[in-house]
């Protein structure tokens, strides 16, 4: 399978920084994505690595090393907007971007 | 400009019904796709369409259900015989082109209940 695995919940405090891990199963790894969807909404689409190292956009950073089946998302200056889930998704082979979303990561930002 | 719409925005059914979800996707995306969201679960892939072609129909759970795209345009997903197990928010993608760099937009979904 295409494993992706990432916490299920996280909590975090208005104005501060938080880190969302995801490990993935490597074999025919196409590029890493992280989507933000708040409740009953549509995913948004946030960033996309295929090669490793921090990719930084604003207040939101992603991080990919492909060696160890690993990246993160993450989050500065935390607003109370931010909270929503947070899906991370492994592209595959298939000569389209066939992409498998994790179960996701609730954040809850407090004041 | 507009997005991706989807219709109906619910929809409750009798198990056993047939049912048609609608997805419009962007204006010129050659794209597009279809997902299920469960409650608890990750997004799952359905069906990929390439203009009115559908190379990957790997993810569609059963016979019961079927897509057709027509004009690259608009897209219907028909789900047959509709069992409680197909409860979930059905949502559309579309992209410029297929390839990986290529951004998915996502429509707001449908709320199907299976009753």
């Amino acid at each position: 399978g295409q494993n992706i695995d990432q916490p299920t919940e996280m909590t975090a405090t208005e104005g501060a920084i938080v880190q969302i891990n995801c490990t993935y199963q490597t074999s025919g790894f196409n590029g890493l994505f992280w989507y933000q969807q708040h409740a009953g909404e549509a995913p948004t689409f946030l960033s996309y690595n295929v090669l490793d190292g921090l990719e930084e956009k604003g207040r939101f950073s992603s991080f990919l090393s492909r060696s160890k089946g690993y990246s993160y998302l993450l989050l500065k200056e935390l607003q109370m907007k931010d909270s929503a889930s947070y899906l991370c998704a492994r592209g595959g082979s298939g000569g389209y971007q066939k992409v498998t979303f994790g179960i996701g990561t609730k954040l809850q930002v407090i004041p | 400009g507009a997005g991706v719409s989807q219709s109906p925005s619910n929809k409750v059914t009798e198990k056993g019904k047939d049912v048609e979800l609608r997805c419009d996707p962007i204006s010129g995306h050659t794209a597009l796709y279809w997902y299920r969201q469960s409650l608890g679960q990750g997004l799952e892939f359905l069906i990929y369409f390439q203009g009115n072609s559908a190379p990957d129909k790997s993810g569609l759970p059963s016979d019961r259900f079927s897509a057709e795209r027509t004009g690259g345009s608009v897209s219907t997903l028909t789900i047959q015989r509709t069992q409680q197990e197909d409860s979930a928010v059905y949502l559309c993608a579309s992209s410029l082109a297929g390839g990986m760099t290529n951004t998915q937009y996502f429509g707001p979904g449908t709320r199907l209940t299976v009753l």
